[in-house]
């Protein structure tokens, strides 16, 4: 069973950038497919934040793009997402995800939530 | 890219079936068969229901299908069971590479 794990700050200061790692267990990233992160406002529906695959090839939504940096370890057998300019609308429960066949989310971590507050 | 939009609510009796619509444009729900549903329990991470409109991931149950007309996709849980409640959350692929989830659904049994 594939399992993922988000990891990093639960508090970021507004301007500054949100880190987050997705690391992945019992398979391997450079198998295939894309591995995204999907994030929850509180109370609210999922957003989509972008894709990467072990090559690095990533996509991004494009509201966010200007912000967002997609990066893979494949020694770790992680990836990793960085959010600049982070402001209090930034604040949700980040989801890590295994991308399969390009449009559907078959694993997902159990989410880390990060509050943008100074 | 905007969100596709759902009904903030749906509910049900025990046995009886509900249908939560899911509508886009013809950049995204329109224009491919790529629709997914998502169930997430309070707290919990999300679980992929369907994929491509109407195919179901092992484990699923038959109750649980979908459709699509148009700009509209349709997810219908027939035979409602308590452990149904849940919010239900869409998604579509939108072209270039990008994809578009919905502003979710509270499933009330």
């Amino acid at each position: 069973q594939v399992q993922l794990q988000e990891s990093g700050p639960g508090v970021v200061k507004p301007s500054e950038t949100l880190s987050l790692t997705c690391g992945v267990s019992n398979y391997s990233i450079t198998r295939g497919y894309y591995w995204g992160w999907i994030r929850q406002p509180p109370g609210k529906g999922l957003e989509w934040i972008g894709n990467i695959h072990h090559s690095g090839n990533a996509h991004y939504n494009p509201s966010l793009k200007s912000r967002v940096t997609e990066s893979v370890d494949t020694s770790k057998n992680q990836f990793s997402l960085r959010l600049s300019s982070v402001t209090a609308a930034d604040t949700a429960i980040y989801f890590c995800a295994r991308l399969v066949a390009g449009t559907e989310f078959d694993f997902w971590g159990q989410g880390a939530l990060v509050t943008v507050s100074s | 890219q905007s969100a596709l939009t759902q009904p903030p609510s749906a509910s049900g009796s025990p046995g009886q079936s509900v249908t939560i619509s899911c509508t886009g444009t013809s950049s995204d729900v329109g224009g491919y068969n790529y629709v997914s549903w998502y169930q997430q329990h309070p707290g919990k991470a999300p679980k992929l229901m369907i994929y491509e409109v109407n195919k179901r991931p092992s484990g699923v149950p038959d109750r649980f299908s979908g459709s699509k007309s148009g700009n509209t996709a349709s997810l219908t849980v027939s035979g409602l069971q308590v452990e149904d409640e849940a919010d239900y959350h869409c998604s579509s692929y939108a072209g270039s590479n990008t994809l578009v989830f919905g502003t979710g659904t509270k499933v009330t049994v």
